[in-house]
């Protein structure tokens, strides 16, 4: 079974800086999805991001990237500029080729002003 | 246009008794999904229909749990003799199709006493 491990239960950053979150995973399939997901406080769980297994250059979606390492099974995401409004749980998830989804149990993200 | 919707946003029950939670996807997102949040950690996949059948049942915890979608639209989840250990927050997402991208509702906190 596939698994999504997200080492960092909570960090912290200064409004403006950059911050990584680390997510590693488990799986013995060659074709899957990843993704980043934000879940602010009470609210909706949105996308932030999302990494085709199969495309080797990393997704940027303006002020959040991604390293994809897919030999080391990793999956990090970087906030560049971070503002007060990305505070939130971040969650890693993984797809699998069965459109099976496998979450993480969340990095919780300060922003400090 | 509307997003997902879930009904109610918090449920309260006694233990032993039924719950039924329901889901409205976007319009037109032939794929629907359940999960159970507990505190503290990521979503945890319970069913997956596309269309009217369950295409992948696999994350329902026993046969206390059930999940119809009868017309390919609105799904339902049903617990019968809910327990304590059933209190969570229950989420649903729909997609287009397979393997696109999920949008999550705001979920239906349960509460079993």
């Amino acid at each position: 079974a596939q698994t999504v491990t997200q080492s960092q239960p909570e960090m912290s950053v200064q409004e403006a800086e950059t911050v990584t979150l680390s997510c590693t995973y488990d799986t013995s399939e060659s074709d899957y999805y990843l993704f980043w997901y934000k879940q602010p406080p009470s609210r909706q769980m949105i996308l932030v991001i999302r990494q085709e297994a199969y495309k080797q250059q990393n997704a940027t979606e303006n002020r959040f990237s991604v390293n994809f390492q897919k030999a080391a099974k990793s999956f990090s995401l970087k906030i560049s500029d971070s503002q007060l409004g990305d505070a939130a749980m971040y969650f890693c998830a993984y797809r699998s080729r069965f459109n099976k989804f496998y979450f993480g149990s969340g990095t919780k993200l300060n922003v400090k002003p | 246009g509307a997003g997902v919707s879930q009904t109610p946003s918090n449920k309260v029950t006694e233990k032993g008794k039924y719950v039924e939670l329901r889901c409205d996807p976007i319009s037109g997102h032939t794929a629907l999904y359940w999960y159970r949040q507990s505190l503290g950690q990521g979503p945890e996949f319970l069913i997956y229909f596309q269309g009217t059948g369950a295409a992948d049942d696999s994350g329902l915890p026993n046969d206390r749990f059930f999940a119809v979608r009868p017309e390919g639209s609105v799904s339902t989840l049903k617990i019968q003799r809910t327990e304590r250990g059933d209190s969570a927050m229950y989420l649903c997402a729909s997609s287009l199709g397979q393997g696109e991208t999920q949008y999550f509702g705001p979920g239906t906190r349960l509460l079993v006493l």
